[in-house]
């Protein structure tokens, strides 16, 4: 597609439930990351896929937080038994590369809110 | 202490004034990114950049590599670009580190 696409634009889920985040990155795009975003704070980075490269999870706030991605493909992001501080943006992006060089493209993001 | 200072934090402008959004970093970067994000949500990259200055339309960015600083300034505003500003560095080759954003509101 022409940009980074994320489903569902919208996530309400009530607490204890699974969740499951969709990112579709730029076609030919090796780098991959997800970031969060709760009401009114910044951006905070949760993980990055490079390619086949194992991924840096280093941002993952606890373990009920997985994420997946096959190849340069689609990315699914994982949360499991949902907490009500778990209610944030969850944007993706993707970059020819590393962010070093190349510029990242946003999707629209998924507004998660748990209930 | 954030790595990363944006100032101010919210700014209001009559249309058509010139606008200066600053950021500033603690520790030596290689790269730069201003991040514009709408009232919905998206995020769009406006510029990435490692020295110098660049422009698209309206908009300018320039970088003091050595000062640690970074300006935004968009000429002749327009209540469209009432937005978030973000500076993000580049303090590793995996992750951006973010600015709290710079709220923009510019009035007809």
């Amino acid at each position: 597609g022409a940009g980074v696409s994320q489903s569902p634009s919208n996530k309400v889920t009530e607490k204890g439930k699974d969740v499951e985040l969709r990112c579709d990155p730029i076609s030919g795009h090796t780098a991959l990351y997800w970031y969060r975003q709760r009401l009114g704070q910044g951006l905070e980075f949760l993980i990055y896929f490079q390619g086949n490269s194992a991924p840096d999870k280093s941002g993952l706030p606890s373990d009920r937080f997985s994420a997946e991605r096959t190849g340069e493909s689609v990315s699914t992001l994982t949360i499991q038994r949902t907490q009500q501080e778990d209610s944030a943006v969850y944007l993706c992006a993707s970059s020819l590369a590393t962010v070093m060089n190349t510029e990242a493209f946003f999707g629209q993001g998924t507004r998660l809110t748990v209930v | 202490k954030n790595e990363v200072e944006q100032s101010p934090q919210n700014l209001t402008a009559q249309e058509g004034e010139f606008i200066t959004i600053n950021c500033s970093y603690s520790v030596g970067i290689s790269a730069l990114h201003w991040l514009q994000q709408h009232p919905g949500g998206g995020i769009v990259s406006l510029f990435m950049l490692s020295s110098g200055k660049k422009k698209h339309g309206r908009l300018i960015a320039t970088i003091n590599i050595q000062e640690k600083h970074s300006s935004l300034h968009i000429t002749a505003s327009h209540p469209r670009d009432s937005a978030v500003y973000i500076c993000a560095v580049i303090l590793s080759a995996r992750q951006l580190t973010f600015g709290s954003g710079t709220q923009l509101t510019v009035l007809p």
